[in-house]
């Protein structure tokens, strides 16, 4: 089936030490986002590419990386997590501009 | 702040009864969508509604706009158990960011 798919669903990372979380999608879709969701809060976009265009939110910090090499794929990566970082990071993806998000399940990240 | 806010923070309701959630926002819009998430799980898309519509069907779900209050509600019809969740109303502005308030957590009682 298609979906958005990311690996792993958990990841535990020392405080400062690099982490690339990764997100593929089976959809086609020419939108892929990055959000961050602390517990009990809403999502947060943090960046996204429409096809090889980064778009960075304004307030997402240098920490955060992402590189999209095709279509399918896209990652994130933080050059060194603090334990502030410690959150789910969603994956998601759109056909278009105002359209609907497919969401992945999520990578769980703990930073000790 | 461009996130919207949910009223009520958390809903409990017996199985079979109507579940009402309420969105409000701060900016013109393009659309409103509503997503659900279960716990410590990605989220899923339920409805779109464009600003120029003001109410939308499916299946239980039942979604009204009313853009010159700047406010949405979602009504969820004959709840089932498998409804408890956290809603969450999201606003996109026609720049490709969706904005997303606060959440309603749902509990619906066998």
């Amino acid at each position: 089936d298609a979906m958005v798919i990311q690996n792993p669903r958990y990841q535990v990372t020392q405080f400062g030490k690099p982490v690339t979380l990764s997100c593929s999608q089976t959809l086609n879709h020419n939108v892929m986002y990055w959000y961050q969701q602390k517990s009990s809060q809403a999502p947060k976009l943090l960046f996204h590419y429409y096809d090889k265009d980064f778009n960075n939110e304004a307030d997402t910090p240098d920490n955060f990386q992402s590189r999209r090499p095709n279509t399918s794929f896209c990652f994130l990566d933080i050059r060194s997590p603090g334990l502030g970082d410690a959150a789910m990071y969603l994956c998601a993806t759109s056909r278009d501009n105002s359209y609907e998000q497919y969401f992945g399940p999520g990578t769980r990240l703990t930073v000790t | 702040s461009q996130q919207g806010e949910e009223d009520p923070q958390a809903l409990s309701i017996q199985e079979g009864e109507n579940a009402t959630m309420n969105c409000s926002y701060k900016t013109s819009i393009n659309n409103l969508q509503w997503y659900r998430q279960n716990s410590g799980r990605g989220l899923v898309h339920l409805i779109l509604i464009r600003s120029n519509e003001r109410e939308k069907h499916s299946g239980r779900l039942r979604v009204t706009l009313d853009t010159s209050k700047k406010s949405s509600s979602l009504l969820i019809t004959a709840s089932r158990a498998a409804d408890t969740a956290s809603y969450f109303c999201a606003t996109d502005e026609g720049t490709n960011n969706l904005f997303f308030g606060t959440g309603t957590r749902l509990t619906v009682i066998p």
